[in-house]
């Protein structure tokens, strides 16, 4: 949807291990994002991108880590440092972030179930 | 941190009747964006308000930006049951990522 893929739409871990999630958009942005959605807790920001190469922690960034080595990909990857990770991810791009015009284009997302 | 608080959470109304959720800052927002997120589905943009005190339609939906650009509005007059889902507002103060609101949840029921 909106030029942005995330895969798989479930995904199943055990306890312990690593897991590293999937955005590839082809809408030319520069900026990307990672959120966690949890019931009742809205959208809560992860990391975000600005450029490749470069990339800020957002609220909740402790127990997660990216890469952003092309333009086009932004992947998650939940480490088994973060405490409750079953949740659903959401990710985005925008053009750019800062300016009145960047409306953000949200992926189908990946429901994350650690067992 | 910024923060946009959004009021009420939940709100369950018949088919038919009118549908109103706000939207709140602690500091001025440049910009506010209102999303739409079905239920299974992700956020979908509806739409951008720049301007102080700057109205918008969409069909059924109003959107309004309040005059000091801290509060906003959604408001759905007479609602269908496609209309159910969590909308979002989110805004921004500066050089930042948007800061999402909780969300309010609409049940239409038929």
């Amino acid at each position: 949807d909106g030029g942005i893929t995330q895969s798989p739409k479930y995904l199943f871990r055990k306890e312990g291990q690593n897991v590293t999630l999937s955005c590839e958009q082809n809408l030319n942005h520069d900026a990307m994002y990672w959120y966690r959605q949890d019931p009742g807790q809205g959208l809560r920001l992860i990391y975000y991108s600005q450029i490749v190469n470069d990339f800020q922690k957002g609220d909740i960034a402790e127990g997660y880590s990216v890469s952003r080595e092309k333009k086009e990909s932004f992947p998650l990857t939940v480490t088994s440092a973060q405490k409750n990770p079953t949740a659903f991810y959401l990710c985005a791009s925008s053009p750019r972030i800062g300016r009145s015009t960047d409306t953000q284009y949200f992926g189908p997302g990946t429901r994350l179930t650690v067992l | 941190g910024q923060q946009v608080m959004q009021i009420p959470q939940y709100q369950h109304v018949q088919e038919g009747e009118d549908f109103t959720t706000y939207c709140n800052s602690s500091t001025t927002l440049s910009n506010i964006q209102w999303y739409k997120q079905r239920p299974g589905g992700h956020p979908v943009f509806l739409i951008q308000l720049v301007k102080s005190g700057e109205v918008k339609k969409q069909k059924r939906l109003t959107f309004q930006f309040g005059e000091a650009k801290k509060n906003s509005s959604l408001h759905i007059t007479a609602t269908q049951t496609t209309d159910v889902g969590t909308y979002f507002c989110a805004g921004r103060g500066g050089n930042t990522p948007l800061v999402f609101g909780k969300g309010t949840r609409l049940s239409v029921i038929a």
